[in-house]
């Protein structure tokens, strides 16, 4: 597609589950990120992707969220266990390259309702 | 520690009158600025960045954004506001020296009255 694409774009789910989140960035980026965006908050850092590897994790809250990029491509937010407090739009974004001066291109967003 | 702070939540401005939203960082080093904009049920939108030479730089919409180094600022302005550029407003920094991560303001919301 021309954008970054997530899906789902919405997720009730309840305290305690396990839930995946999609992130397909546009093609030919290497770099992805996650965010997290609670009400009235800007964007919160996860995690960021340059191809497979996750160069920088120290957004992610704790070990409940994890995220995998395994071909480079697709990249797939999971969270364990889930709590209220996780309750927020989570953001993907990619950018033709690394080195944190691109544009980013971020996607609509996934929001995450835990009751 | 990386850090930036947008002083105002709301700015409210006339159509036609010109406009400014705030932005103060804190960085070690040299910064890499940016601005974000999010529209209602849509994603963030790429601006305008700031990564060396002429500390007034030119984006899209026909906002401009002047780099500061003695006041760490990077306020956002236009010269004639547009109904159509309420919107909440994101301004972001990265150091020079540190992760490619951008870290966020927590947002000024635009509200430009006919």
């Amino acid at each position: 597609g021309a954008g970054v694409s997530q899906t789902p774009s919405n997720k009730v789910t309840e305290k305690g589950k396990y839930v995946e989140l999609r992130c397909d960035p546009i093609s030919g980026h290497t770099a992805l990120y996650w965010y997290r965006q609670s009400l009235g908050q800007g964007p919160e850092f996860l995690i960021y992707f340059q191809g497979t590897g996750a160069a920088d994790d120290s957004g992610l809250p704790n070990d409940r969220f994890f995220a995998v990029r395994p071909e480079g491509s697709v990249s797939t937010l999971k969270i364990q266990r889930t709590e209220r407090g996780d309750s927020a739009v989570y953001l993907c974004a990619s950018s033709v390259s690394g080195g944190g001066i691109g544009e980013l291109f971020f996607g609509e967003g996934s929001r995450l309702t835990v009751l | 520690a990386q850090s930036v702070a947008q002083p105002e939540d709301q700015v409210n401005v006339a159509e036609g009158n010109p406009l400014t939203v705030k932005c103060t960082y804190s960085v070690s080093g040299n910064p890499y600025l940016f601005w974000y904009v999010q529209y209602p049920n849509r994603g963030l939108q790429f601006l305008l960045k700031y990564i060396t030479g002429d500390n007034l730089v030119k984006g899209s919409y026909g906002f401009e954004a002047e780099f500061n180094k003695s006041q760490t600022s990077f306020h956002l302005k236009k010269p004639s506001a547009l109904v159509s550029d309420s919107a909440l407003y994101f301004c972001a920094v990265r150091g020079m020296d540190s992760s490619y991560k951008l870290i966020f303001g927590s947002g000024t919301r635009l509200l430009v009255r006919p």
